[in-house]
């Protein structure tokens, strides 16, 4: 099955600096890339996502690169703020019935 | 928020009793599924729904079982709960707007001791 792999684990940076997490993800037929946001005792929604047939997608300070060949994608967050504190996850989708396989996880700390 | 409810919210239980969680959607949708939340672990599937009885195991499917009888709820059962078990579970549906991706329930969490 699909395995998915998420980097770094916890992550600081200072308000206004960008932040950058990156996962990999080892079948070859997943063609959905989505990103969650968790924050402390909430569900995860989701942010932003990318399909294998684009590179990369925006949507105002958040963006999502995809690269299929290395099989790796990243979310950047430029100009963080301290709302943007949260656990983020990567997703990854194979197979049938739409199943997602996540990532481990980062969380993102932005200090004043 | 997407009509998608989990009940109940917290949870404490004893070792060896059996368990069921509630996912209840109000919006039709066709797939369902149940995962656990584990620090270090990020969010691992337990099993899935595609549609009415039609029911399939994930990646940690071992002690817990699922019942889909109606396409508005989607039954998770840990048949004799054990502390490896406890945890945070969410339940999620995947929404045709959002082209693959899930929304989630607000959680249970479940405390076996």
């Amino acid at each position: 099955g699909e395995n998915v792999e998420q980097h770094p684990s916890t992550l600081s940076v200072q308000e206004g600096d960008s932040a950058v997490i990156k996962c990999t993800y080892s079948d070859s037929a997943s063609n959905y890339f989505p990103w969650y946001k968790q924050e402390l005792g909430k569900r995860p929604q989701l942010i932003i996502d990318i399909r294998s047939n684009v590179g990369e997608k925006k949507d105002q300070r958040i963006a999502v690169t995809l690269n299929k060949t290395a099989k790796h994608f990243s979310l950047h967050i430029t100009e963080t703020q301290p709302e943007d504190s949260a656990v983020y996850f990567c997703a990854a989708r194979s197979g049938t019935a739409s199943k997602l396989t996540f990532g481990t996880g980062t969380r993102l700390q932005v200090t004043l | 928020d997407a009509g998608i409810t989990q009940s109940p919210r917290h949870k404490v239980t004893e070792t060896g009793t059996p368990v069921t969680l509630r996912c209840h959607q109000t919006e039709n949708h066709r797939y369902m599924y149940w995962y656990r939340q584990d620090p270090g672990h990020g969010l691992r599937l337990i099993h899935y729904s595609y549609g009415v009885k039609d029911t399939d195991k994930g990646e940690v499917s071992d002690g817990y079982s699922v019942s889909r009888s109606k396409t508005e709820d989607f039954l998770l059962t840990l048949e004799s709960a054990t502390s490896s078990q406890t945890s945070v579970y969410f339940c999620a549906i995947m929404e045709s707007w959002q082209g693959g991706g899930y929304t989630f329930g607000s959680g249970t969490r479940l405390t076996v001791v």
